[in-house]
């Protein structure tokens, strides 16, 4: 039973460039959330995709965007890349039937911005 | 604003004692509360989850408690082992648990 997956492992961009991460969920699993880890810091939420739509987002501005295919998996887009924007950028899934369900995260892509 | 915090960065033990881990928030009631635990360069691995109206669960080494009261989680693990050396997450949420708000972990270290 695969858990969750993404793509790429690292990444190293340059500031003012676009990034695209990438997403397949858990198996059984139709809500992706993305979560930004700084350095020594806890996840911060941006956002979450169910039915291929934006449900819910955090505190993060418009440059972060996001997409859900019909499979379930998801991307998240980043624009205009500054160098705060290096992190660890988690994708978590869960089944949206089991609202309190604890998550299920892949480990992430390590993006460096130059 | 919703402020969660883990009592410290680092807690170091030795190998067979108990690691008692803290938790606190403010501005948040949360319907339910997570511990995770991370390794370097992996993404966090769910533990245990305990709702508001639980005041204790326990999953083979591990115990948390949950006072709404106080805000405050404790998360133990008892017969500590080098193995059990990792970050500690704690995770509140409301009814969704894919937007849950995480703390800033504590790093534990085990010594043999």
């Amino acid at each position: 039973d695969a858990g969750v997956t993404q793509s790429p492992t690292h990444l190293i961009k340059t500031r003012g460039q676009q990034v695209t991460l990438r997403c397949s969920p858990k198996s059984g699993h139709d809500t992706v959330s993305w979560y930004q880890q700084a350095l020594g810091q806890g996840p911060q939420f941006i956002f979450q995709y169910y039915e291929e739509e934006e449900r819910q987002r955090g505190n993060f501005p418009d440059r972060f965007s996001g997409h859900q295919f019909p499979n379930y998996s998801s991307e998240l887009n980043v624009n205009a890349l500054l160098l705060g924007d290096s992190a660890l950028y988690l994708c978590a899934s869960m089944s949206q039937g089991s609202y309190n369900s604890p998550l299920h995260f892949g480990n992430g892509t390590r993006l460096t911005v130059t | 604003s919703q402020k969660i915090e883990q009592n410290s960065e680092a807690l170091n033990i030795q190998e067979g004692k108990t690691a008692t881990l803290t938790c606190n928030y403010t501005n948040y009631s949360p319907a339910y509360l997570q511990w995770y635990r991370q390794d370097p360069g992996r993404g966090p691995v769910f533990l245990l989850l305990i709702r508001e109206n639980e005041k204790e669960k326990r999953k083979e080494r591990l115990k948390v408690t949950f006072d709404t009261t106080l805000k405050q989680s404790l998360f133990h693990i008892t017969a500590s082992q080098p193995a059990d050396s990792a970050t500690y997450l704690c995770a509140l949420a409301n009814t969704n648990a894919g937007k849950s708000t995480f703390g800033d972990g504590t790093t534990l270290t085990v010594k043999p």
